[in-house]
């Protein structure tokens, strides 16, 4: 009954191929985000939507890319994978601008840059 | 600009024992605070949070005061069960500027023995 799922749930691929990790919502919330967890970085946001075509940068964002061309989904792209990008990504979803009401995350996908 | 800072982990607690995990925090203004948790292999999940100061959050039997003269809302439990064992990350919403994004600090993993 999970409102948000990630997959795959594990990647492993090779240094400068491409990559797309996919988010999908049933709640029909506005707002989508992309962060990546690293060990003493916490969680540090990539990218964000407030809407189906509107897409911000985040922080981190070098290196990714987004798109969201319908409410549900959120494709966050690897665009040449490399070694530092080897991390847990977690997507999050939230009704409320800037989560006031508390973001919904999905369990992650672990990716491994080889 | 807005930052959060916890204390480091781990922290390991006998079972029944007290609980308090540092959060102090940079902000202009009346930025609005959570506590979240993350159990193993999975995302985070709100715990709690409170929106202005002297506000107290509660939930499953922790809750953190939100302490404007000191930048502060740590986080307590009376009595910590070894099911509490997880990464707990304390984060802020902004109250102006910073996009109205969520803000976290680098976690803290308790682990809770018998």
């Amino acid at each position: 009954d999970a409102g948000i799922t990630q997959s795959p749930r594990h990647k492993v691929t090779e240094t400068g191929t491409p990559v797309t990790l996919r988010c999908h919502q049933t709640e029909n919330h506005r707002y989508m985000y992309w962060y990546r967890q690293d060990p003493g970085h916490g969680l540090r946001l990539i990218h964000y939507s407030y809407g189906v075509k509107d897409t911000d940068k985040g922080e981190v964002s070098d290196g990714y890319s987004v798109s969201r061309s319908k409410t549900e989904d959120f494709l966050l792209t690897l665009e040449s994978a490399t070694s530092s990008q080897t991390s847990v990504y977690f997507c999050a979803i939230s009704e409320s601008q800037g989560g006031f009401y508390g973001y919904t995350f999905g369990s992650g996908t672990r990716l491994t840059v080889v | 600009g807005n930052s959060v800072t916890q204390m480091e982990g781990p922290v390991t607690l006998s079972e029944e024992a007290f609980l308090t995990i540092n959060c102090t925090y940079t902000a202009t203004g009346y930025p609005s605070l959570f506590w979240y948790v993350q159990y193993p292999g999975e995302g985070l999940q709100l715990l709690l949070k409170a929106t202005k100061a002297d506000d107290k959050g509660s939930n499953k039997g922790f809750e953190a005061t939100y302490r404007k003269e000191t930048t502060s809302f740590h986080l307590e439990k009376g009595s910590v069960q070894v099911s509490d064992s997880a990464v707990y990350f304390c984060a802020l919403l902004p109250a102006t500027g910073g996009g109205n994004k969520l803000t976290f600090g680098t976690g803290t993993q308790l682990k809770v023995e018998l």
